[in-house]
């Protein structure tokens, strides 16, 4: 199947400073991504979707000033957790579709964020 | 509504045994049910997928029962194994583009002892 790699897999970061985590789609070309949040034992809830050129679309709740979302090319995108806090501390994935499987979603192997 | 309501939240069954988990959702605007499997720390893996053309799909070990007039679907396990411990997520998605988000149900921690 199609591989999605986000990188890294693990960050901890001080209070305050900002972190960026990317996705790429390693086989095809990715029109639309999405990034999710998990945390233990929860399921996954989908933060925002992007499109490869436009604006990220954010769901209710999820503010957008401080998660930064970047879909330049078909192949990356990334989450940037901007003034990062304790509470920001999840297991952040991302998933992607597209190219000629565009009925399935693939889903990167996350990305464990710890903010101290 | 766009819930997707999952049951039930852990399960443990015994190694050869069948582990079953349901989900119902309220949106007939869904027409693509895939299963999740994760394992901690991973992301999720699709593990097999339904439309509401069919009834019943197979692959291997693993099959889905799609009851389109009562809304639900489940996933049966055969012959459970200790390394399909994991947590299992259903999922839906309305019709339209593949860019249509997926609705995930609580997922279903599932021990499968040796």
């Amino acid at each position: 199947g199609a591989v999605v790699s986000q990188h890294p897999s693990r960050v901890i970061c001080k209070s305050g400073t900002s972190v960026k985590i990317e996705c790429r789609s390693l086989d095809f070309q990715a029109t639309t991504m999405f990034w999710y949040r998990q945390f233990p034992k929860q399921s996954l809830m989908l933060m925002a979707t992007s499109n490869e050129g436009s604006k990220a679309t954010y769901e209710q709740g999820v503010e957008k000033d401080k998660f930064l979302i970047n879909h330049a090319s078909l192949t990356l995108s990334t989450l940037t957790v901007t003034s990062a806090h304790p509470e920001d501390s999840s297991f952040y994935i991302c998933s992607a579709t597209g190219g000629a499987n565009t009925g399935e979603l693939f889903f990167g192997e996350g990305s464990r964020l710890t903010v101290l | 509504q766009q819930q997707v309501k999952q049951s039930p939240q852990s399960l443990i069954v015994q190694k050869g045994g069948i582990s079953i988990i349901n989900c119902a959702y309220e949106n007939t605007a869904f027409d693509y049910f895939p299963w999740y499997q994760q394992f901690p720390g991973k992301g999720p893996a699709l593990l097999i997928a339904i439309r509401p053309d069919v009834s019943e799909k197979k692959e291997g070990r693993f099959t889905i029962s799609f009851n389109k007039s009562a809304k639900q679907f489940s996933l049966h396990i055969m012959d459970s194994q200790p390394g399909d411990s994991a947590t299992y997520f259903c999922a839906a998605r309305g019709s339209g583009t593949s860019g249509s988000r997926l609705t995930f149900g609580e997922g279903t921690q599932l021990t499968v002892n040796p």
